[in-house]
């Protein structure tokens, strides 16, 4: 079964610098990954997803993220973050192979000063 | 546009009580899913059902019950409440496919006390 480690409980960035939240799976033959944002008291929105295709996979809101499969990493980045984006972040991978299970890391804050 | 509808929002339950929590999408999804949230561990699957008449266990399925009803309902049942089921709970749905985009509820606020 595939699993999905988010390294970085919290993470801190100063409004307008760059930001990139870290993303790791376990082997699998054809990784299907996501990254979902959590605004409080809300719902999970999808950012982007990686299924095949160009390993630079752009999202909703400026947000990117690059598929490494040498380094087993899915990380997401942003050039320049907004106040706005202060939420929690997840990165999720589908469990199995007949693609029916979807798998969350246990997500970074991220919080954004001014 | 309602898309994917759960029920009660909110809910606080004496331990050892039973209760349902009620799902419905309007997409026409095949695969539809329960995840808990609880601070620091993010979201785990409890069940699922990857098509009308399936359901499976997912990461912490003990204490928990499901139903697919038909295509558009999924049940989460309590049958006896503990503390450590106090969560939010939410629902999601999906068409089968890896690459296919899961779509969530709101939430439903659990306490259990």
């Amino acid at each position: 079964a595939q699993s999905v480690t988010q390294p970085d409980i919290h993470i801190t960035v100063s409004e307008g610098a760059s930001l990139e939240l870290r993303c790791n799976y376990s082997y699998g033959a054809t990784p299907y990954l996501f990254w979902y944002v959590q605004s409080p008291g809300q719902g999970l929105q999808l950012l982007l997803k990686y299924f095949s295709g160009d390993t630079l996979v752009q999202g909703i809101k400026g947000f990117e993220a690059e598929f490494k499969r040498s380094q087993s990493s899915f990380n997401l980045r942003k050039p320049s973050v907004h106040w706005s984006d202060a939420a929690e972040y997840f990165c999720a991978v589908v469990h199995n192979q007949a693609g029916t299970a979807l798998i969350f890391g246990k997500g970074t804050t991220l919080s954004v000063s001014s | 546009n309602a898309g994917v509808t759960q029920t009660p929002k909110f809910q606080v339950l004496k331990t050892g009580q039973s209760m349902t929590l009620q799902c419905a999408q309007d997409m026409n999804h095949n695969s539809m899913y329960w995840y808990r949230q609880d601070p620091g561990m993010g979201l785990r699957l409890i069940y699922y059902s990857a098509s009308e008449g399936t359901t499976d266990k997912g990461e912490v399925p003990n204490g928990y019950n499901v139903s697919r009803l038909n295509k558009r309902e999924f049940s989460l049942r309590l049958e006896s409440a503990a503390p450590s089921q106090t969560s939010v709970y939410f629902c999601a749905s999906r068409n089968t496919g890896p690459g296919n985009t899961i779509y969530f509820g709101e939430g439903s606020w659990l306490t259990v006390v």
